[in-house]
């Protein structure tokens, strides 16, 4: 089966600009999910998708971050003005339900550098 | 809520050695245990996972892990690491499914 498509690879802008990424899950899979990995830290959740409806967003900076799936399928994630400290590794993820169980499979990530 | 503890940042080994990797987690429910590996450049991959029954797993690569409630541990091992194990390696805990929460990671480097 084809594995979590993410893209692009590698993204660098200067502060203040803005980017989107883009995320394709594997084929059937209901819950999506952005993570935000900063070098040298663990993944951190920004937002999990359930079909196209929002479960968790808690920590989602939504003054400048804002993430969609339309038709629960593929979603894109924007930062919108970018900052320095946004310069991390941002993971999507899908499992078959809700993760427990199933855990997640990740996609490569798109790496991000703001200068 | 849920935390994990990795208390290794960085372990080397040298090849052919066995290596254990601590994970430590804190939780006031039961939890589901993970642990990913990160290659360079590369998304995390699952290496095994503990859900219930049998506290030892067994995991792809020759990796095992073995759940302890009394100690709330979830350490990694494996008997023979190879340089191909060099990489990044994550634990992380779930209660209900909805958001893991993973550990800073430990850096285990194989040395030939």
């Amino acid at each position: 089966e084809a594995g979590v498509a993410q893209s692009p690879r590698y993204k660098i802008i200067e502060k203040r600009q803005s980017v989107a990424f883009w995320c394709n899950p594997i084929s059937g899979h209901a819950t999506l999910y952005w993570y935000q990995q900063i070098l040298g830290q663990g993944p951190k959740l920004l937002i999990q998708f359930q079909n196209n409806g929002v479960v968790d967003d808690s920590q989602l900076p939504k003054d400048r971050f804002s993430a969609e799936r339309l038709k629960g399928v593929d979603s894109t994630l924007k930062i919108q003005p970018a900052k320095l400290e946004d310069s991390a590794v941002y993971l999507c993820a899908s499992s078959p339900g809700s993760g427990g169980p199933y855990g997640y499979t990740f996609g490569s990530g798109t790496r991000l550098t703001v200068v | 809520a849920q935390s994990v503890t990795q208390l290794d940042s960085q372990v080397p080994v040298f090849e052919e050695a066995p290596v254990e990797l601590r994970c430590n987690y804190s939780s006031s429910v039961s939890v589901y245990l993970f642990w990913y590996v990160q290659y360079p450049n590369q998304g995390l991959q699952l290496l095994l996972k503990y859900l219930s029954g049998s506290t030892l797993v067994k995991g792809i690569n020759g990796f095992e892990a073995e759940f302890n409630k009394s100690q709330t541990s979830f350490h990694l091992r494996k008997p023979s690491v190879h340089i191909s194990d060099t990489a990044e390696y994550f634990c992380a805990v779930t209660h209900t499914g909805n958001q893991f929460y993973f550990g800073t990671g430990t850096s285990l480097t194989v040395i030939p």
